[in-house]
């Protein structure tokens, strides 16, 4: 069964920082990984998705990598902002034909001023 | 931008009520999913539909039912509300093929008494 682990669960990290969140899954054998962020008391929003084929993807600041076989992913966030203060969590989505995502349950990120 | 709207944020029920939470979704997405969130437990799934009328379960459908009547519309029922079902619920939607991006709504926060 797919596990997916984010370790810490909690960081705090001054302004300006550039920081690496990670993720971890036990099953090599997945489709693609998505990268969320949640806000307090919101949903989630998706920030990058990465198929297994790939072994990043950038949008702005935020820079994914996927290593399948060593089943990791890491986010990178540049010159983290206090604005960049969310959850972030983990997804794969298993092979197979599943649609079901399996989650991590998330790294908590303060960003100070 | 893909809308996926839930229509309460939140509700106050009473044991034994039934309640319905619904979620709309704009970009005739074949694939929509109920998901619960508790603290400490992650995002788990509810159930899942992948096409009008269709629905497989998820890891926790006790005590739910779904219903997917048209393409955009997906309800999650509790038959009989009771206190363990006091939670955040997400809505989600996305397309079954391709780089299926999981889109989620803001969530509905219910709190049964």
């Amino acid at each position: 069964k797919q596990e997916v682990t984010q370790i810490p669960a909690a960081l705090s990290v001054p302004e300006g920082e550039n920081l690496v969140l990670n993720c971890s899954f036990t099953d090599s054998a997945i489709y693609n990984l998505q990268w969320f962020r949640q806000d307090p008391g919101k949903g989630l929003t998706s920030l990058l998705l990465i198929q297994s084929s790939q072994r990043e993807q950038t949008s702005g600041r935020l820079n994914a990598s996927l290593d399948k076989s060593s089943g990791r992913s890491t986010l990178y966030i540049a010159a983290s902002q206090p604005g960049d203060s969310a959850t972030y969590l983990c997804a794969v989505r298993p092979q197979g034909g599943s649609e079901k995502l399996v989650f991590g349950k998330g790294t908590k990120l303060t960003v100070n001023p | 931008d893909v809308k996926v709207t839930q229509s309460s944020r939140y509700l106050v029920k009473r044991t034994g009520e039934k309640v319905f939470l619904e979620c709309v979704q704009d970009m005739d997405h074949e694939n929509m999913f109920w998901y619960r969130q508790d603290p400490g437990l992650g995002l788990r799934l509810i159930y899942f539909s992948y096409d009008v009328k269709m629905k497989e379960k998820g890891d926790i459908p006790e005590g739910y039912s779904v219903s997917r009547e048209k393409k955009e519309r997906f309800s999650l029922i509790l038959e009989s509300a009771s206190t363990n079902q006091t939670s955040m619920y997400l809505c989600a939607s996305s397309w079954s093929s391709g780089a299926n991006v999981l889109t989620f709504g803001a969530g509905s926060r219910l709190t049964v008494l």
